[in-house]
């Protein structure tokens, strides 16, 4: 099946800087992806949906300008957490369509925040 | 909004028994369906998914699911449980060809040798 990576998988980074997390599609092009958060013992929360060459679509209660998505090609969005606080701790994963509907996801990006 | 909810938060069963895990949810619509897995310490993957058709559908691993229109279900069942099968298992619901899928909360399955 299509392969979607995100880097890096951890990332350990102290309150009040940014951080970024990059989902690729491997070996097909994504006009659409999309970012998730998965909180401990928890389902996975849509954040925003990714289009290549516009603006985010961001779902309610998701604050944009603390959660920036840049997708800047077909196979690549980024997610820029700014300003991380403690409570931004979590695990945030992305995934991109090939088409037919189905959806392919990234092994998931770990925050903590200090 | 739509939803989707997972009744059983935690099952454990012995090896060689059945597994029925129950997925319902709220949408008038159109509607795909999706189980996923995530074995601990891997990514999700996908078990199955009813686009039409057929509602009774077959996934890898020995895994099927029934979708009933009339109760907006769409329970995964397999007949006899391995060890290897203990993870967590995701029911979603994708709206309107929309590519944006809506997660249950999840249900964690322990299987014990």
């Amino acid at each position: 099946g299509a392969v979607v990576s995100q880097h890096p998988s951890w990332v350990i980074c102290k309150s009040g800087t940014s951080v970024k997390i990059e989902c690729r599609s491997l070996d097909f092009q994504a006009t659409t992806m999309f970012w998730y958060r998965q909180f401990p013992k928890q389902s996975l929360m849509l954040m925003a949906t990714s289009n290549e060459g516009s603006k985010a679509t961001y779902e309610q209660g998701v604050e944009k300008d603390k959660f920036l998505i840049n997708h800047a090609s077909l196979t690549l969005s980024t997610l820029t957490v700014t300003s991380a606080h403690p409570e931004d701790s979590s695990f945030y994963i992305c995934s991109a369509s090939q088409g037919a509907g189905e959806l392919f996801f990234g092994e998931g990006s770990r925050l903590t925040v200090l | 909004a739509q939803s989707v909810s997972q009744h059983n938060h935690h099952v454990i069963l012995s090896e060689a028994a059945s597994l029925e895990l129950g997925c319902n949810y709220s949408y008038g619509g159109t509607v795909n369906l999706f189980w996923y897995v995530q074995y601990p310490g891997q990514h999700l993957q996908l078990l199955l998914k009813y686009f039409s058709g057929d509602p009774l559908v077959k996934g890898i691993k020995g895994f099927e699911a029934e979708f009933i229109k009339s109760k907006f279900s769409f329970n995964l069942r397999k007949p006899s449980v391995q060890w290897s099968d203990t993870a967590e298992y995701f029911c979603a619901v994708m709206v309107d060809s929309s590519y944006k899928l809506i997660f249950g909360s999840g249900t964690r399955l322990l299987v014990r040798p």
